[in-house]
């Protein structure tokens, strides 16, 4: 079973400055996506940002990029200039040959002014 | 086009009652998955619809069951309610196309279920 592991469950970032969060993952698969989900105060479960496993070039989305590492099974998601509005809940997950979504526990991000 | 919409948004039931939660898909999506959400258990999969039958399920006893219409909206309903049930429920929609291409799921606002 495909596992994905959040380790942090928190952290503060000054305003403008940039962040990253950590992810891993556990898989047999060979072919799958990575996502990391923003899920404000709202709930309302936004995709921020996804990776296909056999792309080598990391996936960019304006302020917010990942680090891939296939080989260490590791999915970082940077945040540069960070905004207020940056603040949420932040998700990593993972979808393979099923479709189905597995998640991490989640890393609350908080965005001091 | 509208995004995927939830009913009812907030539930309060009691143990022992059942509830049925719907979820209405984004016009052209056939796909529609069910996730729960606690603080101690983190986002987990129910189940996933597509074209009215349950393509996976998640590991959740047999209470928890969903069924969708020929229009792909999904219900899902949860029958002798405990109050580990209470969590948010969140359905999400997808294109499902075949092949291996990844169509995103969009999710909707959830509904937040109470169990007293």
């Amino acid at each position: 079973a495909q596992t994905v592991t959040q380790s942090q469950p928190e952290m503060s970032v000054q305003e403008a400055e940039t962040v990253t969060l950590s992810c891993t993952y556990d898989t047999s698969e060979s072919d799958y996506y990575l996502f990391w989900y923003k899920q404000p105060p709202s709930r309302q479960m936004i995709l921020v940002i996804r990776q296909e496993a056999y792309k080598q070039q990391n996936a960019t989305e304006n302020r917010f990029s990942v680090n891939f590492q296939k080989a260490a099974k590791s999915f970082s998601l940077k945040i540069s200039d960070s905004q207020l509005g940056d603040a949420a809940m932040y998700f990593c997950a993972y979808t393979g040959a099923n479709s189905k979504l597995t998640f991490g526990k989640g890393i609350t991000l908080s965005v001091r002014p | 086009k509208a995004g995927v919409t939830q009913t009812p948004r907030y539930l309060i039931k009691t143990r022992g009652q059942q509830v049925t939660l719907s979820c209405s898909p984004i016009s052209g999506h056939r796909s529609v998955s069910w996730y729960q959400q606690t603080p101690g258990q983190g986002l987990q999969f129910l189940f996933e619809y597509f074209s009215e039958t349950q393509r996976n399920k998640g590991n959740f006893p047999g209470r928890f069951s969903g069924r969708q219409f020929s229009n792909s909206r999904s219900e899902m309903n949860v029958s002798t309610l405990e109050l580990g049930d209470s969590a948010l429920y969140l359905c999400a929609s997808s294109l499902r196309t075949s092949g291996r291409t990844y169509n995103e799921q969009f999710f909707g606002p959830g509904t937040r279920l109470t169990v007293l």
